[in-house]
Formats: C-alpha cells, structure tokens, sequence
C-alpha cells in the first residue's frame, strides 16, 4: 500500500530557532502534499498545499514566512518552521495521495512539536 | 456551510456490540468521494473505506460498513462486533472531483470502547 513517512516524529526545540519536518512517500509519486495542523481533540486543520516544482498554497491566516514549505521533487515536501514560539507547539501531519480518482489521502504519522 | 458535518462529538458503545457514526456531507458536485480515517491516540491517521458517489453498493471492509445515503447525503460509517481497539476519534472527509486535489474533513468523532 502507499506509504507516507513523515519524519522527526516528535522535537523539542527553543524558542527562536527553526525546525524541519520532512514527509516523503516511499512507493508513490505525490504531485500534491498536504500540510495540517492538529491541535488536542480537535480536527485537523489545512495550512497549505504543497505543489511539486512550485509555491505552496497557503490557506487563510497560516503565515508563509513563518511556515515555510518546499516541495522539492515528486516524493519529498519540506515544512519548516521558523523562529519558532511556544504557540507553535503542536501536532503537525502531513498527506499525500497517488494521483488516482478514487485514492484516499495517506498521511505520515505525525511530527509533535514542543517549543520551550 | 460545512462540507463535512459530524455530529456526534462523542460517543460509547460496548465490546462486541456495533455502533453507527454519523457524517453528511454538502456538495453540488454530482462526482465526489467519502473517506473514513481512524485516528488513536498515537496520532496517525487510517484509511477505513471509501465509497464514490457513483457506486451502487454500500461499501464495506471488514468489520466496517458505509450506510450509504444519497439523496439525504449521509455516509455513516458502522463499526460491527466493536473492540477495545477500536478506542479513537473517527473522521469523516470528502473530495469533490470538481476542486481536484482538495479534501475536506469534519470534526470528528471521539469513540469510547467499553468492556
């Protein structure tokens, strides 16, 4: 099955400095990556889509300077955070999907991400 | 309006009993897909089932059923023979074949599984 990997899984960091995530799928080409945000008990919040070969899409409200995502090749979107603040601190999760009609989003695991 | 709207914020069922999760949805879009993901407590997000506007049948996998709807726009997901693993928040998401790569998500289900 299509796998997403989605990697550091959790990290701490310090207030100022900035943190990469990464999201690859392993056995399928992703033209288009999602990022979301989840906070506790709650759904899952679009922050942007992620374009192979071009900007990302960000939705409304999601700071692209602070938010910053590359989508380098077909497999691999980076998301970093910069100057990161203790109100950054939660769970990020990334998608993909072949580009199939009736294939679902397959997501990464998930990155928890606490700034001290 | 809410693409996806899910009801039930949280709910409980006994072991080995079934449950329905409820999920309607809003589009004008006549070719559109119905997506189902369990999320535990680790985080990760499941794929469950699928089921197209265009299928005739309910879709079912395993121990999950899709309650199929159309005309009240409704995709419940039914969970039969429940299991303590089973404990998770259940999300109910859409793509309209219109707004391509887009997948709308609702706010989930909070599913409490009771020895």
């Amino acid at each position: 099955g299509a796998v997403v990997s989605q990697h550091p899984s959790w990290v701490i960091c310090k207030s100022g400095t900035s943190v990469k995530i990464e999201c690859r799928s392993l056995d399928f080409q992703a033209t288009t990556m999602f990022w979301y945000r989840q906070f506790p008990k709650q759904s899952l919040m679009l922050m942007a889509t992620s374009n192979e070969g071009s900007k990302a899409t960000y939705e409304q409200g999601v700071e692209k300077d602070k938010f910053l995502i590359n989508h380098a090749s077909l497999t691999l979107s980076t998301l970093t955070v910069t100057s990161a603040h203790p109100e950054d601190s939660s769970f990020y999760i990334c998608s993909a999907y072949p580009d199939r009609g009736n294939s679902p989003l397959h997501f990464g695991n998930g990155t928890r991400l606490t700034v001290t | 309006a809410q693409k996806i709207t899910q009801t039930q914020p949280g709910m409980f069922v006994q072991e080995k009993e079934a449950v329905t999760l409820d999920c309607t949805y809003d589009t004008s879009d006549p070719s559109y897909g119905l997506f189902w993901y369990k999320q535990p407590s680790s985080g990760e997000m499941i794929f469950l089932i699928y089921q197209g506007s265009y299928d005739q049948q309910n879709a079912t996998e395993g121990r999950y059923s899709l309650n199929f709807q159309k005309a009240r726009k409704s995709a419940n997901l039914v969970i039969s023979a429940s299991q303590l693993g089973d404990s998770a928040m259940y999300f109910c998401a859409m793509r309209e074949g219109r707004s391509g790569n887009q997948f709308y998500f609702g706010t989930g289900t909070s599913l409490t599984v009771i020895p």
